[in-house]
């Protein structure tokens, strides 16, 4: 399975951009990048994911690199209710398995 | 509305009991999953189940047990013989062989053995 590896924590004033870093340098070539977030005492939320491309939706952007050893998750306005644990995961399509590391605690303050 | 639901919230029990726990979901996925989540740790995968009667041992599946008679549910049992189960257990529903179905999460059990 691929490891990944990400700081534990970070800090970012609000309405600035957070731009969290995930390295999964031994991915293979069919697991996609998820992340996902986890608020205080609750389950953790989808977010965004990717293969090879850059991806966008209403929450985040998922930068990944060429050789996609590597990915970043872009919130481009960080709100207060942006403080959570953040997670980086890969994801096999044909094994049906996700499992998460540590995460990022990322803080976000006013 | 579609989800996952988990009960209870909290749950305390003696040491010496098995306990189980409670998840149902309506959104039609096929797969389910049982994480245990403790304090400043990330998840860790306890079984999970791509298809019905049918389940797969995770990465601390000892100590547990689980069922999956109905694709709608898959209970958690936390037997006397798993060693720390005061944790977060966490249970999650997906699409199999869907390239891009994201987990979707119950909002936890939290248990307490003393």
């Amino acid at each position: 399975d691929a490891k990944t590896t990400q700081p534990p924590s970070m800090d970012c004033a609000e309405g600035r951009a957070a731009n969290l870093p995930c390295n999964h340098s031994t991915i293979s070539g069919n697991e996609y990048v998820y992340w996902y977030r986890q608020i205080h005492s609750q389950g953790p939320q989808y977010i965004i994911h990717g293969l090879k491309n850059n991806e966008t939706n209403e929450m985040a952007s998922l930068i990944i690199t060429e050789d996609r050893k590597s990915s970043t998750l872009i919130l481009p306005h960080a709100t207060l209710r942006d403080t959570a644990v953040y997670y980086c995961t890969p994801f096999r399509t044909s094994y049906g398995k996700l499992t998460f590391g540590q995460g990022t605690i990322l803080t976000v303050h006013p | 509305d579609g989800g996952i639901t988990q009960s209870p919230k909290y749950l305390f029990r003696k040491e010496g009991q098995n306990v189980t726990l409670s998840c149902e979901q309506n959104l039609n996925h096929d797969a389910m999953y049982w994480y245990r989540q403790d304090p400043g740790q990330g998840l860790r995968l306890i079984y999970y189940s791509q298809i019905v009667n049918d389940f797969q041992k995770g990465d601390i599946a000892e100590g547990y047990s689980v069922s999956r008679e109905k694709k709608e549910s898959f209970p958690l049992t936390v037997t006397s013989a798993q060693k720390n189960p005061t944790a977060f257990y966490l249970c999650a529903s997906s699409l199999v062989n869907s390239l891009r179905s994201p987990l979707h999460f119950g909002n936890g059990t939290r248990l307490t053995v003393t």
